[in-house]
């Protein structure tokens, strides 16, 4: 079963909310992603953890925030949020360390910041 | 030189023919490979990874050419499903890097 579950499916914010972006897969893979990505554009890595641990921070603003309570789970906290954040947020895992593997994705969150 | 560069599309091709993609890297160090496909508002589907020795799945086939720094994608026989983007990416020790795709349009 090579699936990847993200909720919510869409989400709808003000600038001083804060949410989370929730991501689980059962597939046994050791390195999650987070992705962001806007209209047109190819998938932008933000994050990746690898054996649970964060491995990879792409300069992303402090606004993201994310999150692995255990291998099979990965979040993303969101708070003060700006308009420029809206995008499709996608979360994706693979096998062992990050990055070497084939990487299976979630269907994503489409997030608009108002 | 962007590190990854896919040919800009979008290719209008009639259902039946063979479609060509190439995508070239920069970084002689990268280390693994792979090709997605992306429908309209849907994510990234895995394809193929592709092989020094080249591999194929059926209609499709991908190549890699490490001392040309290019991968390929061959679709024969097109299919009005083949529609999508495809997009490429390249691994490097942590990283990994998208091209922006190339839109392919299959006409009936």
């Amino acid at each position: 079963d090579t699936e990847v579950t993200q909720t919510p499916k869409h989400l709808v914010m003000g600038m001083t909310n804060k949410k989370s972006l929730k991501c689980e897969q059962h597939m046994g893979h050791r390195a999650m992603y987070w992705y962001k990505q806007k209209a047109k554009k190819p998938p932008e890595l933000m994050f990746v953890y690898s054996y649970e641990k964060l491995s990879i921070n792409e300069s992303v603003p402090s606004r993201f925030s994310p999150e692995c309570p255990n291998s099979s789970l990965l979040n993303l906290h969101l708070h003060a949020l700006q308009p420029e954040d809206s995008a499709l947020y996608l979360c994706a895992s693979s096998q062992g360390g990050a990055g070497y593997h084939e990487q299976y994705f979630g269907p994503g969150t489409r997030l608009t910041v108002t | 030189r962007k590190e990854v560069e896919q040919d800009p599309g979008p290719f209008n091709v009639p259902e039946g023919a063979t479609v060509a993609f190439n995508c070239t890297y920069s970084n002689s160090a990268s280390q693994s490979f792979f090709w997605y496909r992306q429908d309209c508002r849907k994510e990234p589907k895995l394809l193929m990874s592709v092989y020094s020795s080249g591999n194929e799945d059926g209609r499709f086939t991908a190549q890699l050419n490490r001392a040309s720094q290019y991968i390929s994608l061959l679709i024969r026989d097109s299919k009005l499903s083949d529609s999508a983007t495809y997009l490429c990416v390249v691994n490097r020790d942590d990283k990994i890097i998208f091209g922006k795709g190339t839109r392919l349009h299959i006409l009936p």
